[in-house]
């Protein structure tokens, strides 16, 4: 069994501030971690991925996640928000021989100018 | 390449009625799936294909339908619509291969907006 929990409805930042949207897993196996970002009445966009290899990744529009076994976590940071990533970002986890990706319920970010 | 395309964007159905939520990829995508978005809900699982000729159910299977007759069309069917059934619905494919260099980045089409009264 596979889940993902993002542990926040709605996060509140600053242009210009550091911004962090948490996931956290549960996968039996190695995970396959995604983040995906939907804009309003848009499909979803992927952002970025963990596979293996280097526990940082780094995506689109200047986006990275840290993976962390330990604590199971995936979170999703920028080091300088801006208005436009204002959006709902949905956190999903697979495994290997797996390809069907279980969401998170998602996050809705707030950039405020 | 048009990726995933979904028709129609928005219908509004009456209960009991039937309709076809079309999707269809120009990637070559082995795999497909259809998800409905509730607000606060988050993604849930439909249906999903791994080709041609295969479907299988998802967490929320009940009152639709789907076949995969050819690799580019993942058409849902629902039968008797219900106001539980108002939702956004989107579909997605992806192409994971085994082995080194394996991938299953999810592309989506931009949705149908269905509401059934």
């Amino acid at each position: 069994a596979q889940s993902v929990a993002q542990p926040e409805d709605q996060v509140n930042v600053a242009e210009g501030n550091p911004l962090t949207v948490k996931c956290t897993y549960s996968v039996s196996g190695n995970p396959y971690l995604f983040w995906y970002v939907q804009y309003p009445n848009r499909g979803l966009q992927f952002l970025l991925k963990y596979i293996t290899g280097d526990n940082l990744v780094k995506g689109s529009y200047g986006f990275e996640a840290e993976f962390n076994k330990s604590q199971t976590s995936f979170h999703l940071k920028k080091p300088s928000a801006l208005v436009s990533d204002s959006a709902l970002y949905f956190c999903a986890v697979s495994f290997i021989g797996s390809y069907i990706p279980t969401f998170g319920r998602g996050t809705s970010l707030i950039v405020h100018p | 390449n048009a990726g995933v395309t979904q028709t129609p964007k928005f219908r509004i159905l009456k209960i009991g009625q039937s309709m076809t939520l079309q999707c269809t990829q120009d990637m070559n995508h082995n795999y497909m799936y259809w998800y409905r978005q509730d607000p606060g809900m988050g993604l849930k699982l439909i249906y999903y294909s791994v080709g041609a000729g295969i479907t299988d159910k998802g967490e929320v299977p009940n009152g639709y339908n789907v076949s995969r007759s050819t690799t580019e069309d993942f058409p849902l069917r629902l039968e008797l619509a219900a106001p539980s059934q108002t939702s956004v619905y989107f579909c997605a494919s992806s192409s994971p291969r085994v082995g080194r260099g394996s991938t299953d980045t999810q592309y989506f089409g931009p949705g149908t907006r269905l509401t059934v009264l």
